[in-house]
């Protein structure tokens, strides 16, 4: 079966750094995304993954390792705001995004 | 720039009744989708469209229906409701069905079904 793993919840404190993993075994890989979603509301794209390395986009990176079927999302110099769910999602063979239940990020002042 | 919105916003719906989630998006885009989001679980694929007349079932397709009639909307239907079916429903777009075309979400609408 296809199945995407992340950590529940992590807390970390305002204007440190969190590194939220995800593991990933889906039936063929074309990207992985992770989107961003506060509570109430929908979730907002933040980066796109298909192949190895580190992306790097202002206070976010995301890290892909397809070997191992890995990621991570990087948050440095935590903000308030940043409280929020972090969803890992992968596109399959098929083309469909399949999603990891998402770590609830608590930071702390 | 509305992107794409989503109607009702939230819904109290008896079970056996039916009702139609509405989903219209003014981007041009190709492809849309309907998703569940349950507690502790991550979003679930009902049903997805990757161009005007043509659908698809995503995971949990039943007790659902969908139409692409036009390129905007992308109306959801539950022909009799089912308490299972509480949920937060999202509709999403992407201007392409494959590789990186990110998705943008509409705002959900909350259903509960009693």
């Amino acid at each position: 079966g296809q199945n995407i793993d992340q950590p529940t919840e992590m807390t970390a404190t305002e204007g440190a750094i969190v590194q939220i993993n995800c593991t990933y075994q889906t039936s063929g890989f074309n990207g992985l995304f992770w989107y961003q979603q506060h509570a109430g509301e929908a979730p907002t794209f933040l980066s796109y993954n298909v192949l190895d390395g580190l992306e790097e986009k202002g206070r976010f990176s995301s890290f892909l390792s397809r070997s191992k079927g890995y990621s991570y999302l990087l948050l440095k110099e935590l903000q308030m705001k940043d409280s929020a769910s972090y969803l890992c999602a992968v596109m399959d063979s098929n083309y469909q995004l399949i999603w990891g239940a998402g770590t609830k990020l608590i930071i702390k002042p | 720039t509305a992107g794409i919105t989503q109607a009702p916003t939230s819904q109290i719906l008896a079970a056996g009744r039916s009702m139609t989630l509405r989903c219209t998006q003014d981007m041009r885009h190709n492809a849309m989708y309907w998703y569940r989001q349950d507690l502790g679980l991550g979003l679930r694929l009902i049903h997805y469209s990757n161009t005007a007349g043509t659908t698809g079932k995503g995971e949990v397709p039943d007790g659902y229906s969908v139409s692409r009639a036009n390129t905007d909307d992308f109306p959801l239907t539950l022909a009799s409701a089912v308490p299972s079916q509480t949920s937060v429903y999202f509709c999403a777009s992407s201007d392409s069905s494959e590789g990186q075309g990110e998705q943008f979400f509409g705002p959900g609408t909350r259903l509960t079904v009693l």
